[in-house]
């Protein structure tokens, strides 16, 4: 079974700071890694995602995480944030063998931007 | 494309009573999800169609939860009776199908539940 771990509840950050949202992950087989983002009375949409190949995958927005599979981590990333970024960010896991379909999500980031 | 929609958008009841959730998921999605967020914590599966049949529904509490999607369109996700414990946001997900299985689930808006 896999597991996800957010250590962070909730990350306060100056607009054009950058910021780090922290996850990491369990599992005894292969995995496929995502980030989703919640902005408030709307429903989870999908950020970025690591398949394979390059460590480092990006979103059109700026965001981007990196597969550390020596740390089982894969942490985002925004080098400059902006006021509506404010939302909740979801890191979630599946094995390779159940594909997109069996998503575990973490307990979630409240990323907060302040002027 | 219009999205997965979802109703209502909240609702408030008693213990005791019981409550209905519909899900109408993207047009010519084979799969659909619906999943438990309580405060504080991430998005949990309860159960999964493909077309109208059930793939999984290991995690849902089948003493008092029911979910049917007839004719493998539309879904309703039913409590009764309803516990403190069920308030949550309770999302709708459809993703296509494929051999493969590796498809991005899509979010509806979520209904949230207060139990009192």
């Amino acid at each position: 079974a896999q597991s996800v771990t957010q250590l962070d509840s909730q990350v306060p950050v100056f607009e054009e700071a950058p910021v780090e949202l922290r996850c990491n992950y369990s599992s005894s087989v292969s995995v496929y890694l995502f980030w989703y983002v919640q902005y408030p009375n709307q429903g989870l949409q999908l950020l970025l995602k690591y398949l394979s190949g390059s460590t480092l995958v990006e979103s059109i927005n700026g965001f981007e995480a990196e597969f550390n599979k020596s740390q089982t981590s894969f942490h985002l990333r925004k080098p400059s944030v902006h006021i509506s970024d404010t939302a909740e960010y979801f890191c979630a896991v599946s094995s390779m063998n159940t594909g997109f379909q069996k998503l575990v999500f973490g307990t979630g980031t409240r990323l907060l931007v302040s002027p | 494309e219009a999205g997965v929609a979802q109703s209502p958008r909240y609702k408030i009841i008693e213990k005791r009573q019981s409550v209905a959730f519909w899900c109408n998921p993207i047009s010519g999605h084979a799969t659909l999800y619906w999943y438990q967020q309580i405060l504080g914590q991430g998005p949990k599966l309860l159960i999964q169609f493909q077309n109208n049949g059930v793939v999984d529904d290991s995690q849902l509490p089948k003493d008092r939860f029911s979910a049917e999607r007839l004719k493998g369109v539309d879904s309703t996700l039913k409590i009764q009776p309803a516990k403190l414990e069920d308030s949550a946001v309770y999302l709708c997900a459809s993703s296509p199908v494929g051999t493969s299985g590796n498809y991005e689930q899509f979010f509806g808006p979520g209904t949230r539940l207060t139990v009192l």
